[in-house]
């Protein structure tokens, strides 16, 4: 009854340094999506998947990367990590493709806090 | 593109004063609108939800309005709580959109 799993907790960077947030789930749900909380903003969405092999852009995707070859994991990728993403990222699932149905709750992760020096 | 607006915080009441979150929504179609809350060092989950035009969601003494006509979802409760104190979120589906969130304190 795991849900969804992130990792690591915490993670601190250096400027230029890549790494991957890993993110599963147990929950056969098809959508997956990553998003960053940073304060007074609220949750932005990054990237989203709609099922395996599928990935698109949400609201700030610049410097982040995402793949999802299969459907329980949904990584996201820093390919070369910049104060600006020191933020808390928070991995979300829920059932059927996202946009069937208006009304898919979403399921978070407990969340990874990045921090880039 | 769609949005979220939601009262600045942090919001300070005493327990068992009456609470009111603002959430107003700007969205093509008819989305969902969902209140997530959020603990401290945890990640979100659902406090309610409401799927169309003058259905109320609720759970635990929390209540919210579909309001089509003036685009609104403002979060209510008649008594809080001091374990109420969190983070509460107020979002829309189809690619679900967040508001910035709005701090709640209780004083006992």
């Amino acid at each position: 009854n795991a849900g969804v799993t992130q990792t690591p907790k915490f993670q601190v960077l250096k400027t230029g340094q890549s790494m991957t947030l890993q993110c599963a789930q147990d929950m056969n749900h098809e959508y997956m999506s990553w998003y960053r909380q940073d304060p007074g903003m609220g949750l932005r969405l990054i990237h989203y998947s709609v099922g395996a092999g599928i990935t698109d852009q949400g609201e700030v995707p610049n410097g982040y990367n995402v793949s999802r070859s299969t459907t329980e994991d949904f990584p996201l990728r820093l390919l070369s990590a910049a104060p600006s993403q020191t933020s808390v990222y928070f991995c979300a699932s829920s059932y059927g493709g996202g946009f069937a149905s208006g009304a898919n709750v979403l399921t978070f992760g407990a969340g990874s806090r990045l921090t880039v020096l | 593109g769609d949005s979220v607006t939601q009262m600045e915080g942090p919001v300070t009441l005493s327990e068992e004063a009456f609470l009111t979150i603002n959430c107003t929504y700007t969205a093509t179609g008819y989305p969902s609108l969902f209140w997530y809350v959020q603990y401290p060092g945890e990640g979100l989950q659902l406090l309610l939800k409401a799927t169309k035009a003058d259905d109320k969601g609720s759970n635990k003494g929390f209540e919210a309005t579909y309001r089509k006509e003036t685009t609104s979802f403002h979060l209510e409760k008649g008594s809080v709580q001091v374990s109420d104190s969190a983070v509460y979120f107020c979002a829309l589906s189809f690619k679900t959109i967040f508001g910035a969130g709005t701090r709640l304190f209780v004083k006992a």
